[in-house]
């Protein structure tokens, strides 16, 4: 029984580049969560979905930023254009529902030269 | 300032030592759930507590929730090197949304 997984960890791109990040949730999990951790920091909310729907995007910024999660396949978080602020590690967690404990993925490491 | 504040920021103890962390946050909740991180990983679930609910335990680790106080806090008894790592709190709040808001985390160090 595998848990989130997330690819990849690490991710290195220049800036105006695409960055692509992808979570597949627990088997049985349909709600998934995007996070972003600064360093030194805690975990900020980005955007939460369920399948084929987005739910709640509030804490994802409103351009270059995307976030999908398709009837097959896993989700994915989708940066256009990065820029160095984008550098940070990024984490997906699934859920049962929305009210059970959210497991964590080990995070995918973005670097933006 | 933002929901799930963690303090104290940082805290050294030694081994065998008893070491505790709250967490306060401002809006009504249904949950709050302690997580654990080693350094450059991913989050470990350590517990869930509802808002019904006051206390809970699990191992070493003994959670309390006060609602009319807004806060919490975890206490990891009889520690040791292993738990070196940062701990965060995590509010689901019970209207405005599905967001999960966490602190900034209290980084906790466990001298052997």
């Amino acid at each position: 029984n595998a848990g989130v997984m997330q690819n990849p960890r690490h991710l290195v791109r220049r800036r105006g580049q695409e960055a692509r990040l992808r979570c597949s949730p627990m088997k049985g999990h349909s709600h998934v969560y995007w996070y972003r951790q600064l360093p030194e920091e805690g975990l900020k909310f980005m955007v939460y979905l369920q399948k084929e729907n987005i739910i709640d995007e509030s804490g994802m910024p409103k351009e270059r930023f995307s976030a999908e999660f398709p009837k097959e396949g896993p989700s994915i978080l989708r940066i256009q254009q990065v820029v160095r602020g984008d550098s940070a590690a990024y984490f997906c967690a699934s859920s049962p529902t929305d009210e059970d404990t959210q497991y964590f993925g080990p995070g995918t490491r973005l670097t933006v030269l | 300032s933002q929901q799930g504040e963690e303090d104290p920021q940082a805290l050294s103890i030694q081994e065998g030592e008893n070491a505790t962390m709250n967490c306060s946050y401002k809006t009504s909740i249904n949950n709050l759930q302690w997580y654990r991180q080693n350094s450059g990983r991913g989050l470990v679930h350590l517990i869930l507590i509802r808002s019904n609910e006051r206390e809970k335990h699990s191992g070493r680790l003994r959670v309390t929730l006060d609602t009319s106080k807004k806060s919490s806090s975890l206490l990891i008894t009889a520690s040791r090197a292993a738990d070196t790592a940062s701990y965060f709190c995590a509010t689901d709040a019970s209207t405005g949304g599905f967001k999960t808001i966490f602190g900034a985390g209290t980084r906790l160090f466990v001298k052997a």
